[in-house]
């Protein structure tokens, strides 16, 4: 139940498309869902968060949409830009501090 | 760089010795988080300190492994008699008082000979 599911495993895009990674979860009791990036050797960089007392949260090219009936989140990378090539991990936690990370999206976006 | 700052970036060492993992938090941050990543994997939780207390080590391995996070001074991870099995990236992350988000520091890759 302390799973958070993520998927696909890997994606390639285009230059100029939409990148999207889901993300899916048991645990009702979750109340915060950041996201992050990373580049090899680099530690995380936080993108984006959301709560669940909203169902869309967007920042800059970087959306998340939120599915609190579903227990599903996930996040759209739109005009998606080789400079975007990373993988990324969706989060969740439950009012405290223990984050539990999805398995990460290795995204590429072709010039 | 306000940054998380964790030393050394890489780490060699040979079975049976020690490691010791360092990490300063951002400035006014004051808890602070040990994750510990697997090639391909995401990041597993082992621990939250806040100065001078481990406030859950859940994560942490029964055996070997001991955080702290003293007054003056970084977040120490200390890993004893290392085997194979302990290579990884270990990454500290910290917050403010209210616990999010956490920022992450660029991890130490150790590697065990």
């Amino acid at each position: 139940q302390q799973q958070v599911k993520q998927s696909p495993q890997s994606l390639i895009v285009q230059k100029g498309g939409i990148s999207i990674i889901n993300c899916a979860y048991e645990n009702t009791a979750f109340d915060y869902f950041p996201w992050y990036q990373q580049f090899p050797g680099k530690g995380p960089a936080l993108l984006i968060a959301i709560r669940p007392d909203v169902s869309e949260k967007k920042e800059g090219r970087f959306t998340i949409s939120f599915n609190k009936s579903a227990k599903q989140f996930s996040l759209h990378i739109m005009d998606s830009q080789p400079g975007d090539s990373a993988t990324y991990f969706c989060a969740a936690s439950s009012g405290t501090y223990k984050y539990i990370f999805g398995t990460g999206t290795r995204l590429k976006v072709l010039a | 760089n306000a940054g998380v700052m964790q030393n050394p970036r890489h780490l060699v060492r040979r079975r049976g010795q020690e490691a010791r993992l360092r990490c300063s938090p951002m400035k006014g941050h004051s808890h602070v988080y040990w994750y510990r990543q697997l090639p391909e994997e995401g990041l597993k939780f082992m621990v939250y300190l806040q100065k001078e207390n481990i406030i859950d080590e859940s994560g942490m391995p029964k055996e070997r492994f001991s955080a702290e996070f003293p007054k003056e001074g970084p977040s120490i991870l200390r890993i004893q008699q290392v085997v194979r099995g302990d290579s990884a990236a270990y990454f500290c992350a910290s917050s403010p008082p209210d616990n999010q988000p956490q920022h992450f520091g660029d991890g130490t890759r150790l590697s065990i000979l």
